[in-house]
């Protein structure tokens, strides 16, 4: 089944403690991301990588790493963890579809930073 | 700052009737368009996508794209209170990131 898997779903943490966030698609695309949803405020763009070795920041990447050492992985690394960090995370990864970039969205990782 | 415009909601419309829902984008350049669906505490799921003047059917979802006016439309007809959900419109241009909307909140009411 063609998938984009996030682990993981839920993570409660506290302040300063180092935590990854993996993200891994079957689909052999190219494109990945990582959002933040927070109420408000909609979907943010957090980092997008179009391919291996080559990633680029989103809308709100402080506090935020990320790798892409192998097509199909697209980790999220929150070094030091603070508070304003605690939201839900959607990895997504898509293709070109007729010239529209087609996003296919994993279930979500709900992080609480105490 | 490119931005996607969307009117909230909640917007309430009773079981069998047409919900319409609009979209407004700031940047001209934008080539593709994306309505997506989302469930409280689920991930969204692409209903579909546009990318020329005019409108585009699919079952009971149509979506209407005015590039002049910059505006997206998302119309489900015989609306069914499983369609209750956050409806997210997103544009981007050819590889760029998406962009989108905070959501309009629909409730089909039975």
């Amino acid at each position: 089944e063609a998938q984009v898997t996030q682990n993981p779903r839920y993570l409660i943490t506290v302040t300063g403690k180092k935590l990854t966030v993996t993200c891994s698609q079957n689909m052999n695309h190219e494109y990945m991301s990582w959002y933040r949803q927070d109420p408000g405020l909609g979907l943010r763009q957090i980092y997008y990588s179009m391919n291996v070795e080559v990633t680029d920041k989103g809308d709100v990447p402080e506090g935020y790493k990320v790798s892409r050492k192998e097509k199909r992985n697209f980790p999220l690394i929150l070094e030091s963890p603070s508070p304003n960090q605690t939201s839900l995370y959607f990895c997504a990864s898509s293709f070109l579809l007729g010239g529209a970039n087609v996003l296919t969205f994993g279930a979500g990782s709900r992080l609480t930073v105490l | 700052q490119k931005e996607v415009e969307q009117n909230s909601g909640p917007l309430s419309v009773p079981e069998g009737a047409i919900a319409s829902l609009n979209c407004t984008y700031s940047d001209r350049g934008s080539q593709s368009f994306f309505w997506y669906r989302q469930y409280s505490g689920k991930s969204p799921e692409l209903i579909m996508f546009i990318y020329s003047n005019g409108d585009k059917e699919d079952g009971r979802f149509t979506a209407q794209l005015n590039k002049a006016s910059q505006y997206v439309s998302l119309l489900i007809r015989d609306s069914q209170p499983s369609d209750s959900a956050t409806y997210l419109c997103a544009a981007n241009s050819g590889n760029t990131p998406l962009v989108f909307g905070k959501g309009t909140r629909l409730s089909v009411i039975a």
